[in-house]
């Protein structure tokens, strides 16, 4: 059956310190990726999203992902955390319809 | 401003009495989808739409209904509410139903059901 992981539950990181996010993803094909945030009693944002072409994707507010087919992961990573990441993330895969991973919390120390 | 509101943001009711939670978008988008989150499961779809008059069911319709009479309003009904239908519940709607098109989120309906 298709599924997206999120090993991490939650997570807390020290301000400044570097951030990765966990995804693994079971499909028969690769699927469409992307990460999406949800700030508290937010909606939920966009942050990246991968088709194809270079494994390494930009997206908004300095994040990154790594796509690697050999590990089926998508990985989300940021260099230096800010306390405005603290919120919940959520890894998405799919083709016409998406499955989401169950989320990871993100806390910051200051 | 390009959005997608839902009403009510918050919503407590008893078992059985019928509610409607309603959506709207204003990007011209020709799919919709609803959404509830739950603790350690993520999103789940409820009911999506290609477009007006269109819908179809997705993972966890049980329970719900939808319309899709006008393009930019996607109500979800629940005619007799259950307390296992307490949850956090998101609107999206994106331009197609392709996946490079981005869905856009509404802020979310907190239902309590007792």
């Amino acid at each position: 059956a298709q599924s997206v992981t999120q090993p991490d539950i939650h997570i807390t990181v020290s301000e400044g310190a570097s951030l990765e996010l966990r995804c693994n993803y079971s499909y028969g094909a690769t699927p469409y990726l992307f990460w999406y945030v949800q700030s508290p009693g937010q909606g939920l944002q966009l942050l990246l999203k991968y088709f194809s072409g270079d494994t390494l994707v930009q997206g908004i507010k300095g994040f990154e992902a790594e796509f690697k087919r050999s590990q089926s992961s998508f990985n989300l990573r940021k260099p230096s955390v800010h306390w405005s990441d603290a919120a919940e993330y959520f890894c998405a895969a799919g083709y016409n319809k998406l499955i989401f991973g169950a989320g990871t919390r993100l806390a910051v120390h200051p | 401003e390009a959005q997608v509101t839902q009403n009510p943001r918050y919503l407590i009711t008893v078992t059985g009495k019928k509610l409607t939670v309603t959506c709207s978008q204003n990007m011209n988008h020709e799919y919709m989808s609803w959404y509830r989150q739950d603790p350690g499961l993520g999103l789940r779809q409820i009911y999506y739409s290609m477009n007006v008059e269109v819908t179809d069911k997705g993972d966890v319709p049980e329970g719900y209904k939808v319309s899709r009479k006008e393009k930019r309003n996607f109500p979800l009904i629940l005619e007799s509410p259950s307390p296992n239908q307490t949850s956090l519940y998101f609107c999206a709607s994106s331009l197609t139903s392709l996946p490079y098109n981005e869905q856009f989120f509404g802020p979310g309906t907190r239902l309590t059901v007792l």
